[in-house]
C-alpha cells in the first residue's frame, strides 16, 4: 500500500525545475506532501484532496489527479534551499491514517 | 505552540536491553502516529492512535515492540528487548482530523536510537 515516488533521486542546477511524482495502487482520499532536511524532521508543504486540484507554496505546487491515483509535486526555478528528501503521504479512506513513500531526493547545485 | 516533543533525542543502548521512547502530541490533536525512517525502508508507519486508542498497529515489526497513549498528552514506544536491526530515527507525529477537514502532520524533532 505504500505509494511509490519516481525519481528516486535529482540533481539540479539553482534556477531549474523538476517534477517528482507519487503514484498509489489503491484510489486516494488525500495526497500530502512534506520535505525533509539532513538530520531534521519533515516539514509540512502542502495537501491535495480534490481531484486534479493544484496547489502552490511559494515556486511549489502540485497537483492530484484522482483518476490516475496519482500526483506530482511541482518545483519550479529552484533554489539551493529545496534541497532535501520530498515525501508523498497516501490516505486511502478518512481515517487519519497517512503512509508515506520512500522519498526522493533533491540536490540543487549552484 | 510548543509542537511535538520527543524524548530522548539521542539513545544509545547495548542489544537485549529496554528501551523507551518518548511523546507529547500537540494539544487538541485526536490522532498521535509512530514512524521509524531508515535508509532502506524510509517513513514507515508503525501504529497510530485516535483519541487514546490504538486503531492500526500493523506495521509494528514484532512482538518486542509495544505502544501506549495512556492520555491525550503522552504516548510511548517500547522495544524490549532491543537489537541492533531496531537502530533508526523514530519520529512521533500529531494532527487533528475531521470528516470536514485535513489537516497536516506535525512531526517531533524524533530520537535516534542506535543498538550496538
Amino acid at each position: 500500500q505504500q505509494p511509490v515516488q519516481s525519481p528516486q533521486a535529482v540533481i539540479l542546477r539553482e534556477g531549474e525545475d523538476a517534477v517528482i511524482n507519487c503514484s498509489s495502487s489503491k484510489a486516494l482520499y488525500s495526497v500530502h506532501w512534506y520535505r525533509q532536511k539532513h538530520g531534521e524532521a519533515p516539514v509540512f508543504l502542502m495537501i491535495l484532496l480534490k481531484g486534479g486540484e493544484q496547489k502552490g507554496h511559494e515556486k511549489i505546487s502540485a497537483s492530484f489527479n484522482e483518476k490516475k491515483q496519482q500526483s506530482s509535486l511541482y518545483l519550479t526555478a529552484s533554489q539551493l534551499s529545496y534541497s532535501g528528501t520530498y515525501f508523498c503521504g497516501t490516505e486511502i479512506v478518512n481515517t487519519g491514517k497517512l503512509i508515506f513513500g520512500q522519498g526522493t531526493t533533491l540536490q540543487v547545485k549552484p | 505552540d510548543a509542537g511535538v516533543i520527543q524524548s530522548p533525542r539521542h539513545e544509545v543502548t547495548e542489544m537485549g536491553q529496554e528501551v523507551t521512547l518518548r511523546c507529547k502530541p500537540i494539544s487538541g490533536h485526536d490522532y498521535l502516529f509512530w514512524y521509524r525512517q531508515t535508509m532502506m525502508r524510509g517513513l514507515e508507519l508503525l501504529i497510530y492512535f485516535n483519541n487514546n486508542v490504538p486503531i492500526d498497529d500493523s506495521g509494528m515489526p514484532e512482538d518486542r515492540f509495544s505502544a501506549k497513549m495512556p492520555n491525550a498528552s503522552f504516548s510511548t514506544l517500547k522495544i524490549q528487548p532491543s537489537e541492533p536491526r531496531d537502530s533508526a530515527v523514530y519520529f512521533c507525529a500529531s494532527r487533528r482530523q475531521g470528516l470536514t477537514y485535513n489537516s497536516p502532520l506535525h512531526f517531533g524533532n524524533g530520537t535516534r536510537l542506535t543498538v550496538t
